[in-house]
C-alpha cells in the first residue's frame, strides 16, 4: 500500500542543521516533494527530487534520497526563525501524478 | 501575482447550510485539484480535474460535495448540508498537466479556504 511517514517534531537551535526525515512505501514513485506549511497559510513547494538521483542541494536544503531503504531527507543548513513550520513529504504516484503526504514534520526552533 | 488564489479565505457557516467555494488555477495549468486538509494531518486527495474532465474523486468526496470546472479555468467546490467533520482547511493546486512518465508535473497550491461549520 501506499503510506508515507514523518516524525511529528523536530526541534533545533538558531544557527544548526535541521535534518527532517521521510520514509515511504511505494517504490515505483518517481518524484518526491518537500513542502512548507506556515500558520494558517498553504502549501509552498521548496524543491524535489527524481528516483534515480541520490542528493539535490539548493542553496541551505539539500535532499537525500536512498531508494534501496525508501528514506528521504531535507537538511536545512544554518536555521533561521523564518524556517519554522511544518514541512510535508510527499510521493508522487507515477501513474496519474496525485500526490501521497506525509502527516509533516513541525519545526521548532530555540534561540 | 499569478499564483493560484483561493476565495473567501475563511468560511463560518452554520449546520446544515451550503458553502461554495472558489479556486483560480496559475493560468497555463490544465490540471487542478482540490484537498481536504485537518489539523495535523496532511492533505487528503479529493478530486482533480484536467482541464474541464473530472477524472477521479476520491471516496470521501460523498454525494453532498460537488466540484465543478466549468470552462476548464476557474474550479468551484460545493458542500451542501454542512456537518461539523466537515470543518477543515480545504486548499486547491494546479499544475501543467504532462503526459504521465515524461517529467515532473509539480503542484502549486492556493492559501486555502478554512471552513467552519458550527
Amino acid at each position: 500500500g501506499e503510506d508515507v511517514e514523518q516524525s511529528l517534531f523536530l526541534s533545533v537551535r538558531e544557527g544548526d542543521s535541521s535534518v527532517i526525515n521521510c520514509t515511504y512505501t511505494d517504490s515505483s514513485s518517481t518524484y518526491l516533494y518537500w513542502y512548507k506549511q506556515e500558520p494558517g497559510a498553504g502549501l509552498q513547494l521548496l524543491t524535489y527530487i527524481f528516483s534515480n538521483m541520490d542528493m539535490k542541494q539548493d542553496q541551505r536544503l539539500t535532499v537525500l534520497l536512498n531508494k534501496k531503504d525508501k528514506h528521504l531527507s531535507l537538511r536545512i543548513a544554518d536555521t533561521q526563525t523564518g524556517d519554522s513550520a511544518i514541512y510535508f513529504c510527499a510521493e508522487s504516484v507515477p501513474s496519474n501524478y496525485q500526490l501521497i503526504w506525509g502527516a509533516g514534520t513541525k519545526l521548532i526552533i530555540k534561540p | 501575482d499569478t499564483g493560484v488564489s483561493q476565495n473567501p479565505r475563511h468560511k463560518i457557516t452554520k449546520r446544515g447550510q451550503n458553502v461554495t467555494f472558489r479556486c483560480d488555477p496559475i493560468s497555463e495549468h490544465n490540471r487542478l485539484y482540490w484537498y481536504r486538509q485537518t489539523l495535523g494531518q496532511g492533505p487528503e486527495f479529493l478530486t482533480y480535474f484536467q482541464n474541464e474532465a473530472q477524472l477521479e474523486k476520491s471516496r470521501l468526496l460523498s454525494d453532498r460535495f460537488s466540484a465543478e470546472r466549468p470552462k476548464g479555468s476557474f474550479s468551484t467546490l460545493e458542500i451542501q448540508r454542512t456537518e461539523q467533520g466537515d470543518s477543515a482547511m480545504y486548499l486547491c493546486a494546479s499544475s501543467l498537466g504532462l503526459v504521465a512518465g515524461i517529467g515532473t508535473d509539480t503542484q502549486y497550491f492556493g492559501p486555502g479556504t478554512r471552513l467552519t461549520v458550527l
